[in-house]
């Protein structure tokens, strides 16, 4: 079974640009969630898509923007980039809620590392 | 607000030693307590502990959660280089698709 991809996987970006990252979860998953990454803040998260509906948002500005399509796929996209969003996205797949208990673990993508010059 | 705290932040033993990682949480309606390795990439899941006092185990790691103290241990015996990483804990709560991440261990094993 394909694990989780991301695409790109390395981007640089100028301040004041936006951008988009994308991820497909695991064939069968269809909860996508997205964590920023960096060393100041560690691992965050930033919102949780299910059957394209945002589910759960973190504390991050309006900026940071998803969705999620009807193949479970999902994109984010950060907005007037600012030096301090250069940091590692993560997103991260996981079943459907229902089902049983001991298999919501998240399986994580390789990552998009997004640098703001 | 959810907090997860592992300690300590970082760690450097010897090729052989037994190190023990530590993970306390203050969240509300937990439901479960994870596990990752994080070399250079993105993190690997190690375990998920949802019940107090049950040993989970794998090779030379095993994990146990205390619900009532509201913390988890993670032991890694007979340590190799291997195992140099961070390690990091992660809460679920609410939703359980929402995890809370500590800010990790760091961990260096010497040849």
């Amino acid at each position: 079974k394909a694990g989780v991809t991301q695409t790109p996987r390395y981007l640089i970006k100028t301040r004041g640009q936006q951008v988009t990252l994308s991820c497909s979860p695991i064939s069968g998953h269809r909860s996508v969630s997205w964590y920023q990454q960096t060393p100041g803040q560690g691992l965050q998260f930033l919102f949780e898509y299910f059957s394209e509906t945002q589910r759960n948002k973190g504390n991050f500005p309006g900026r940071f923007s998803g969705r999620q399509f009807s193949n479970s796929r999902s994109e984010m996209n950060v907005s007037t980039l600012e030096l301090g969003d250069s940091a590692l996205y993560l997103c991260a797949s996981s079943l459907a809620p229902s089902a049983p208990l001991g298999v919501n673990e998240q399986f994580f993508g390789p990552g998009t590392r997004l640098t703001v010059l | 607000e959810d907090k997860v705290v592992q300690s300590p932040l970082s760690l450097v033993v010897h090729e052989g030693d037994t190190v023990t990682l530590n993970c306390s949480y203050e969240v509300t309606n937990f439901r479960s307590l994870l596990w990752y390795k994080q070399e250079k990439k993105a993190p690997t899941f190690l375990f998920m502990l949802t019940s107090s006092g049950i040993e989970k185990k794998s090779g030379r790691l095993s994990s146990i959660l205390d619900k009532k103290e509201l913390f988890s241990i993670l032991n890694i015996t007979a340590t190799q280089t291997g195992d140099s990483a961070v390690y990091l804990c992660a809460v679920a709560s609410g939703s359980a698709r929402q995890l809370t991440f500590g800010s990790g261990t760091q961990l260096t094993v010497l040849p």
